[in-house]
């Protein structure tokens, strides 16, 4: 069974920082793409980047938004992806969802979801 | 960015009755490859988003057939028929065609 659990969430004051972590399990890790998707409260979603699988080198995409404060890394030996996010502002608040991307010849949409954590920045 | 526009806002429904939901791209979502990367997601109330539809039209692992997806180029179509109370929540378009991925506002599909 495909899992994705994230975990790290919590308050954190302006400008501080917070690491999530995305533990997978049921597939190949290193096989897939793996995005990040963010919901503030009661809003729509939002893509906050991607972590390409091995073949492509794990290169990484982020929006705007995030770009220069935010940073994915992977660790294979614990099927584990990490979003470091540094300089958090109020507008970060939000659900962190991450996301398997299935992106083969032909196939490319996002089919597991993680169930989310939350991050809520305030004083 | 592609602006992903949904329609209507919100959408109540008689159960056993049909929804509609459409969803307008600001450019065309046809790939290099020339296919279209443009999907439908469901969230119930309290859930995590839930993958319905892929390449427009294509119904995702154990997705009853009662959705249905359509359309081209700029313009889509979620349809559910016989609409039942499992089907509340709100209904995302999405493409990632273009980076960066953007999605549409949302639609409330809610029992009359």
């Amino acid at each position: 069974e495909v899992q994705l659990v994230e975990s790290g969430g919590g308050l954190v004051l302006p400008g501080g920082s917070l690491r999530l972590s995305c533990a997978v399990s049921g597939f190949t890790f290193n096989d897939h793409y793996i995005d990040w998707v963010r919901q503030a409260p009661g809003k729509g979603l939002e893509w906050v980047g991607r972590s390409r699988n091995k073949a492509k080198r794990y290169t990484t995409e982020y929006a705007a938004s995030v770009e220069g404060r935010f940073t994915m890394s992977r660790d294979d030996s614990k099927n584990s992806l990490y979003l470091q996010m540094n300089s958090l502002q109020s507008e970060d608040t939000a659900v962190y969802y991450c996301v398997r991307v299935l992106a083969v010849t032909g196939l490319y949409y996002f089919d597991y979801w993680g169930q989310g954590t939350l991050v809520t920045v305030s004083s | 960015d592609i602006v992903m526009t949904q329609t209507p806002l919100s959408s109540p429904v008689t159960l056993g009755q049909s929804a509609s939901i459409s969803c307008r791209s600001s450019q065309s979502l046809v790939y290099s490859d020339g296919d279209t990367y443009l999907s439908w997601l469901q969230q119930r109330p309290g859930q995590p988003p839930r993958l319905l539809i892929y390449k427009i039209s294509n119904r995702f692992s154990g997705v009853p057939d009662r959705f249905s997806g359509s359309g081209a180029g700029t313009d889509f179509t979620l349809k559910i028929s016989r609409v039942e109370a499992e089907d509340v929540g709100v209904y995302y378009c999405m493409q990632n065609t273009q980076f960066p991925v953007t999605f549409g506002g949302g639609t409330k599909v809610e029992i009359k």
